[in-house]
C-alpha cells in the first residue's frame, strides 16, 4: 500500500494569512497511462463528510474558491491556502488513487490564532 | 444536484453483520465507481472498497469489486442498477468497526480539455455518513 504522510497534524493561521499542507507518498503517484497525478485534497468540517477541492494535484473543482492552491509531483504535494478565512478551519486530507487500495494521509487540522 | 442518501442499522451487537445501502440521485448511475470509506471517532479515513460500473480498459469490466486487503475476507459491496443503489455487507463486527461509514462516488471518466483525454478525479460526490456503533 502506499503510505500517505501529511505535515503538520494541526496548525493555526490568523485570518487572512497563508496556511500551507504537505503531504508525501510513500512512491510516485504518477499514473503511467496519461502522466497525470493521481493525489486529491479533501476539506472535512466538523459533521460534514468530505468535500473534494483538488485533483490532479492542482485541479481545484469546479465552485472551490482560487485562495486554495494545490502544488507538487511525484511524491511531494502541497495545499496552500493563500488568505484565511473563518469557513476554511476544517479538517484537510490527502489522497492517492493511482493505485488499490486507494490511501489517505492521517489529516492536517486548520484553527484560526 | 447529485446526491447520496444512505441509510442502514446504526447499533449491532459484536459478531453482527453490518448492512448499508446508498441510492444515487440526480445525475447518471453508470459511468461512475462507488466506493465506501469509514471513519473511526476522532481518526482518520479509511478506503473499505469500490464496486465498478464504468467501462473503460482501464478500470475494468462493469461491476467488478476491489477490497482493501485488511477487510477483504468480511466485505461485500453489492450494485443494483435498476435501483441506482450501492450496498456494503461487513461481517463479524467487532468494537473496532464502530465508526461513519460513507459511500462515494468515483469520477473515472472525467474529460479533460486540456488533454482531450479521461481521468479519473477521484471522490467527487459523499453521502452524508451512517454512524455505526458495535457494542455489546
Amino acid at each position: 500500500d502506499i503510505v500517505m504522510t501529511q505535515s503538520p497534524d494541526s496548525l493555526a493561521v490568523s485570518l487572512g494569512e497563508r496556511a500551507t499542507i504537505n503531504c508525501k507518498s510513500s512512491q510516485s503517484v504518477l499514473f503511467g497511462s496519461n502522466n497525470k497525478n493521481y493525489l486529491a485534497w479533501y476539506q472535512q468540517k466538523p459533521g460534514q463528510p468530505p468535500k473534494l477541492l483538488i485533483y490532479w494535484a492542482s485541479t481545484r473543482k469546479s465552485g472551490v474558491p482560487d485562495r486554495f492552491t494545490g502544488s507538487g509531483s511525484g511524491a511531494d504535494f502541497t495545499l496552500t491556502i493563500s488568505s484565511l478565512q473563518a469557513e476554511d478551519v476544517a479538517i484537510y486530507y490527502c489522497q492517492q488513487y493511482s493505485s488499490t487500495p486507494p490511501t489517505f494521509g492521517g489529516g492536517t487540522k486548520v484553527e484560526i490564532k | 444536484q447529485v446526491q447520496l442518501q444512505q441509510w442502514g442499522a446504526g447499533l449491532l451487537k459484536p459478531s453482527e453483520t453490518l448492512s448499508l445501502t446508498c441510492a444515487v440521485s440526480g445525475g447518471s448511475f453508470r459511468g461512475y465507481n462507488y466506493n465506501w470509506i469509514r471513519q473511526p471517532p476522532g481518526k482518520g479515513l479509511e478506503w473499505i472498497g469500490e464496486v465498478k460500473y464504468s467501462g473503460t480498459w482501464e478500470i475494468g469490466q462493469s461491476g467488478s469489486v476491489d477490497y482493501n486487503p485488511s477487510l477483504k475476507s468480511r466485505v461485500t459491496i453489492s450494485l443494483d442498477s435498476s435501483k441506482k443503489q450501492v450496498s456494503l455487507r461487513l461481517t463479524s463486527l467487532a468494537a473496532a468497526d464502530t465508526a461513519v461509514y460513507y459511500c462515494a462516488r468515483s469520477n473515472v471518466e472525467f474529460y479533460d480539455d486540456l488533454s482531450r483525454s479521461y481521468a479519473s478525479i477521484g471522490l467527487d460526490y459523499w453521502g452524508h455518513g451512517t454512524p455505526v456503533t458495535v457494542s455489546s
